[in-house]
Formats: structure tokens, sequence, C-alpha cells
């Protein structure tokens, strides 16, 4: 059965903190991993990795994928209160039949205080 | 442009009684999935439906169904509820129902089963 799984569950730092969020997966049929950010209800898309050692960077939030390991970090710098959320990671699996299916991890409770 | 909608926002049901739930996906999205998200948890998968067909079933009794309709909406069926069917229920539509597309998702609609 496939598995991702988030570390830690909740986490609370303050405003300017840097953070940085776990996802390891155990997996068949890697596709690709997905972070998302969700506030109230529909989770937002943040990134897409599918090569290992490639960063991708959106203003203040970096992530990457090792693929030998197993894992990805998603990296908050400077943080703002605006940034508290839950952060979602989902890994991409080929269920065949022409789709692909999303597992998701429990997720990661981020509360930045002021 | 619009993104992906659904409703109703909520809904109240007592034990037994079937829902309907509705989603529209993005102009131009084929794929539409289904999700269930009980509080603390991550998504997880229920279906995914591409070109009007199922393609991938995540693993849900059998008094779960989908289906998607010619203008790529879809709606999902349970019936005979039970209380743990309490959750918040996320679609997503995605361009295709490959892998390497992303899939954005819906505000969701939160049922509550008593």
């Amino acid at each position: 059965e496939d598995k991702v799984v988030q570390s830690p569950l909740s986490l609370v730092v303050h405003e300017g903190d840097t953070v940085t969020l776990n996802c390891s997966y155990e997996v068949t049929n890697f596709r690709s991993l997905l972070w998302y950010k969700q506030e109230k209800k529909a989770p937002t898309f943040l990134f897409m990795l599918t090569s290992s050692g490639i960063e991708k960077k959106s203003g203040r939030l970096s992530s990457i994928l090792d693929k030998k390991e197993l894992f990805s970090i998603l990296n908050i710098t400077a943080t703002q209160t605006g940034d508290s959320a839950v952060y979602l990671c989902a890994v991409v699996t080929y269920s065949g039949g022409g789709a692909d299916g999303l597992t998701f991890g429990k997720g990661t409770h981020l509360i930045i205080q002021p | 442009d619009a993104g992906v909608t659904q409703s109703p926002t909520h809904l109240i049901k007592t034990r037994g009684q079937h829902v309907t739930l509705r989603c529209s996906p993005i102009s131009g999205h084929k794929s539409v999935s289904w999700y269930q998200q009980v509080l603390g948890q991550g998504p997880q998968f229920i279906f995914q439906y591409y070109e009007k067909e199922e393609r991938g079933r995540g693993n849900f009794p059998d008094r779960f169904s989908a289906r998607q309709f010619p203008n790529y909406s879809s709606e999902l069926n349970v019936n005979a509820l039970l209380l743990g069917d309490s959750a918040l229920y996320l679609c997503a539509s995605s361009l295709a129902g490959r892998s390497q597309v992303t899939q954005y998702f819906g505000p969701g609609t939160r049922l509550l089963v008593l």
C-alpha cells in the first residue's frame, strides 16, 4: 500500500523564522510529488517535483526532491502570519487504466505567531 | 477564468440517506477526481474520471459511485450514509488523467451525517 508520511504534524514558530517541512514516501510507480497549501478548504497548488536535486522556488518558498532517499522538503524563509496553513504533500502514482492517483500525507499544520 | 466549483458548500444528512455532490471543472479540463478529507487527515482518493470514463478508484465501498457528463462536470453519489462519511469532499480537475499534470482543487462540500 502506498504511504506518504509528513513531519512534523504540527509546528508553531514566530514570524520571521525559517521552517522546513518533511515528506517521505513509499509508493510503487512513482510519477511526481506535489506540495499544496490548505488554509480553509481548497488545497492550492505550490510545487510539482519530478526530478531529484532540482530546487523549485517561488518567492520565500522552495522545495526539493530526493528520489534515492524517497523524500522531499518544503522550506519557507522569513515566515509571515499569512503562511499559517496546513501543508499537504502528495505523491502521484500510476495506477493503470490510464489514470494516476494522488496519495496524500496527513499534512503539517503550521502556525506562525506574530 | 472560473476555478473548480462545487455544490452544495454544506450539507446535513441523516444516517441511511443518500447524497449527490456536484463538481464543475476548470474550462478545458477533461479529468475530474474526487477526494474525501476527514478532519485532521489528508485527502483520500475516491475516483478519477477522464473523458467520461472511470479511470481509477480508491479503497471505498460500493456505496460510493460517480459519473462524468459530456460537459466534463461530475457527480459523486453516496448511498446509505454512515456517520463516518462526515467529511469534506473535494473535487479536483486537470487537463488530462495522466502524470505530470497538476490537479486543481475546488472549495469542497462539507457533509455532516447525523
